[in-house]
C-alpha cells in the first residue's frame, strides 16, 4: 500500500553542524507535508509544513525540501542545538475541503552531541 | 489556552478491563483526531470525529474500541475488555474547522496505556 517511510532510523551530528533528515512518499495525490518533532514524554509538535505548490519552505532555523518528482521530502536543521534532540517524524496528508488526515512515517530520532 | 489536554497521562488495566481515554480540544477547535502509537514507531490514524459525529474512524480496530465527542465535555476512547496488545500511547489532536489557512494540527501530551 501507499506509505511514507524515513531513509535512516539515526541520525548523531555534532553540536553547531547541519542536519538534515529525508522522508520518502509515495501517494502521489499527496498535497500537504507536515514535519513534527516529539521529545520523550511528549506529544508531536508541529516544526514545518510546505503545499505541493511549492518546493521549498524556511522557518525559523529550518528548511523544508519538496522533490515532486522523486517524492521525497526533506527537513534541514541549521546549526543543530542540543534541545533539537528527538524524533523527527514526516506526515504526508490529502487536503479535502480544508481538513485532512495525516499519514506519519516511523520517525528518525536525531542525536545532538554537546 | 491551555493547549489539547489528554488525561490520565499514564493508566494502567488488567486484561479485561476497560480503559477510557479522554481529550479535551484546545479552544476554538472543533475537530479531534485520535493516534495510537507503539514503541518506536510512528503514529497510527485511528478516528477522526467532530462534535457529535464520527467522520472517519478507518483505523479503528472493528471490536473493542469506539470513540465519541459529545456536544458538552471531552472527547473519549473507550477500549473495552483491553489485551496486552493495546498497550501503547493514544494521542489526540486538534484542529480548527475547515477553510483555516494554517493546517496544523495541535496534539496532547498522549495518554500511556499499559495492561498487565
Amino acid at each position: 500500500g501507499e506509505s511514507v517511510g524515513l531513509h535512516l532510523p539515526t541520525l548523531s551530528v555534532q553540536e553547531g553542524d547541519n542536519s538534515i533528515i529525508n522522508c520518502a512518499y509515495s501517494n502521489s495525490a499527496s498535497d500537504y507535508f507536515i514535519w513534527y518533532k516529539q521529545e520523550s514524554g511528549k506529544g508531536p509538535q508541529f516544526i514545518i509544513d510546505i503545499r505541493s505548490n511549492m518546493d521549498k519552505r524556511q522557518g525559523q532555523r529550518v528548511t523544508v525540501l519538496l522533490n515532486k518528482t522523486v517524492k521525497h521530502l526533506s527537513l534541514q536543521i541549521a546549526a543543530t542545538q542540543p534541545g533539537d534532540s528527538a524524533v523527527y517524524f514526516c506526515a504526508e496528508a490529502e487536503v479535502s475541503g480544508g481538513s485532512y488526515i495525516p499519514t506519519f512515517g516511523r520517525g528518525t530520532s536525531l542525536i545532538v552531541h554537546p | 489556552n491551555a493547549g489539547v489536554m489528554q488525561n490520565p497521562r499514564h493508566l494502567v488495566r488488567r486484561r479485561g478491563q476497560e480503559a477510557r481515554l479522554r481529550c479535551s480540544p484546545m479552544k476554538g477547535h472543533s475537530h479531534v483526531y485520535w493516534y495510537r502509537q507503539l514503541p518506536e514507531e510512528g503514529l497510527k490514524f485511528m478516528v477522526y470525529l467532530q462534535k457529535e459525529n464520527i467522520i472517519d474512524e478507518s483505523g479503528m480496530p472493528k471490536e473493542r474500541f469506539s470513540a465519541e465527542f459529545p456536544k458538552e465535555g471531552p472527547s473519549i476512547l473507550r477500549i473495552q475488555q483491553v489485551v496486552r496488545g493495546d498497550s501503547a500511547a493514544y494521542f489526540c489532536a486538534s484542529s480548527r474547522s475547515a477553510g483555516q489557512r494554517n493546517y496544523g494540527y495541535t496534539f496532547g501530551s498522549g495518554t500511556r496505556l499499559t495492561v498487565v
